[in-house]
């Protein structure tokens, strides 16, 4: 059980175009969703935290407009890289969680993006 | 906020040994310390954790020990395998909201 899926698993885009990237929750309805980006050889960094249904919370320093989050399921959540740029060529992991903040977080298994 | 400082950052080991890796952190609200192990390009896997009510646990060759007044805890993984190699990361959060990754640590295991 609680198994969180990503897709797609890597993908290339050239520069000033948008990347959707989706997180899912396959045998849980996760009430929150987190989402990390991981640079090479470094740790993860916690980008945005959401509730379903709700506004996402972003972490000071990242762009809410050019990270766009939409939490519209208990099973879904994408994150849209806007306008990208070689520097957002990194690794997106999401993390799902159900019910209260006791509770684990499971972890996709990570959105490589590379942007020329 | 939280900050969390992570030692090693590499750890070579002899199959059979032992290997440790500290963390410490700043907030003292925090309460939920987990481990986690990632292999290149894969997801992170949570190993062990252990919350602020307790000071130790343990798990077949994995073990875990807080000090909350030091505020610094540590992972021990007893008698090493080739397969344990990997990068481990520490982290720390008040529950499990926002966690805080410490840097990471590289552990090699020999044959």
């Amino acid at each position: 059980g609680a198994v969180v899926s990503q897709h797609p698993s890597r993908v290339i885009c050239k520069s000033g175009t948008s990347v959707k990237i989706e997180c899912r929750s396959l045998d849980f309805q996760a009430t929150t969703m987190f989402w990390y980006r991981q640079f090479p050889k470094q740790s993860l960094m916690l980008m945005a935290t959401s509730n379903e249904g709700s506004k996402a919370t972003y972490e000071q320093g990242v762009e809410k407009d050019k990270f766009l989050i939409n939490h519209a399921s208990l099973t879904l959540s994408t994150l849209t890289v806007t306008s990208a740029h070689p520097e957002d060529s990194s690794f997106y992991i999401c993390s799902a969680r159900w019910g209260n903040s006791y509770n684990e977080q499971f972890f996709g298994p990570g959105t490589r993006l590379t942007v020329l | 906020g939280e900050n969390v400082e992570q030692h090693p950052s590499t750890l070579s080991v002899q199959e059979g040994d032992s290997a440790v890796i500290k963390c410490t952190y700043s907030d003292s609200a925090s309460n939920y310390f987990p481990w986690y192990k990632q292999e290149l390009g894969k997801r992170p896997q949570l190993i062990i954790d252990i919350r602020s009510n307790v000071g130790e646990k343990k798990d077949q060759r994995i073990a875990v020990t807080l000090n909350k007044t030091a505020k610094h805890f540590s992972l021990h993984i007893t008698e090493t395998q080739p397969e344990d190699s990997a990068v481990y990361f520490c982290a720390a959060s008040l529950n499990t909201d926002k966690l805080i990754f410490g840097t990471g640590t590289r552990l090699q295991v020999f044959p």
